[in-house]
């Protein structure tokens, strides 16, 4: 069983260019969350969704950045115009479906490390 | 989500038991205590959750305070490649989905 892929792991990007953070999750996870960590820093979290929807954004910055979680393939997180303070680690976690009411566990891909020059 | 103190770093002796202790007096009824690991340039791993009773697995052991205002992560015996930031977390059961993620325990393995 293949666990949460990300790509690509490295990804450097010039000052006004635009990123995307791709995630696969886990066969048959149907919830994906993404999380960033800055430098010698803790884990935020940024947005939660499932297939096709948003259903929590709360860590999101209001500009620049949107993330999506389509029907068919990987959820896709976006960053317009990044700055250099977008530089982090992006880590992207699965579930599987009725963890609400079961307190599943998160599984984590390794990361993409964004770069901005 | 409620808040968890756990001490910045903690050393062990490789093959010695560790206790990483974790307190959190403001937790809720329906929160389960959670606990990550995060190795260098890795993600998070899961290590174990609880919500009342004790739980062991494969990892780890948790052990919950009755009054479930601390736990203790028990590593049985360490490896080097234990080494990581050690991650409490509570997670209410009632609402939202994501885990809130605090500093963590870093944990030094010595050979």
């Amino acid at each position: 069983n293949a666990g949460v892929m990300q790509n690509p792991r490295h990804l450097v990007r010039r000052r006004g260019q635009e990123a995307r953070l791709r995630c696969s999750p886990m066969k048959g996870h149907s919830h994906v969350y993404w999380y960033r960590q800055l430098p010698e820093e803790g884990l935020k979290f940024m947005v939660y969704l499932q297939k096709e929807n948003i259903i929590d954004e709360s860590g999101m910055p209001k500009e620049r950045f949107s993330a999506e979680f389509p029907k068919e393939g990987p959820s896709i997180l976006r960053i317009q115009q990044v700055v250099r303070g977008d530089s982090a680690a992006y880590f992207c976690a699965s579930s599987p479906p009725n963890s609400a009411t079961t307190n599943e566990k998160l599984f984590f891909g390794s990361g993409t490390q964004l770069s901005v020059l | 989500d409620a808040k968890t103190t756990q001490p910045n770093s903690m050393e062990s002796n490789e093959e010695e038991p560790v206790h990483l202790p974790c307190n959190h007096s403001t937790i809720s009824g329906t929160d389960y205590i959670h606990w990550y690991r995060q190795l260098p340039s890795q993600g998070p791993e899961y290590v174990i959750h609880g919500l009342t009773s004790n739980v062991n697995n494969r990892m780890a052991s948790l052990a919950i305070a009755e009054d479930r205002k601390s736990s203790t992560l028990i590593l049985h015996r360490a490896t080097l490649r234990d080494a990581a930031v050690y991650y409490c977390i509570l997670r209410d059961n009632n609402y939202g989905q994501n885990l809130v993620f605090g500093p963590g325990t870093r944990l030094s393995v010595l050979p």
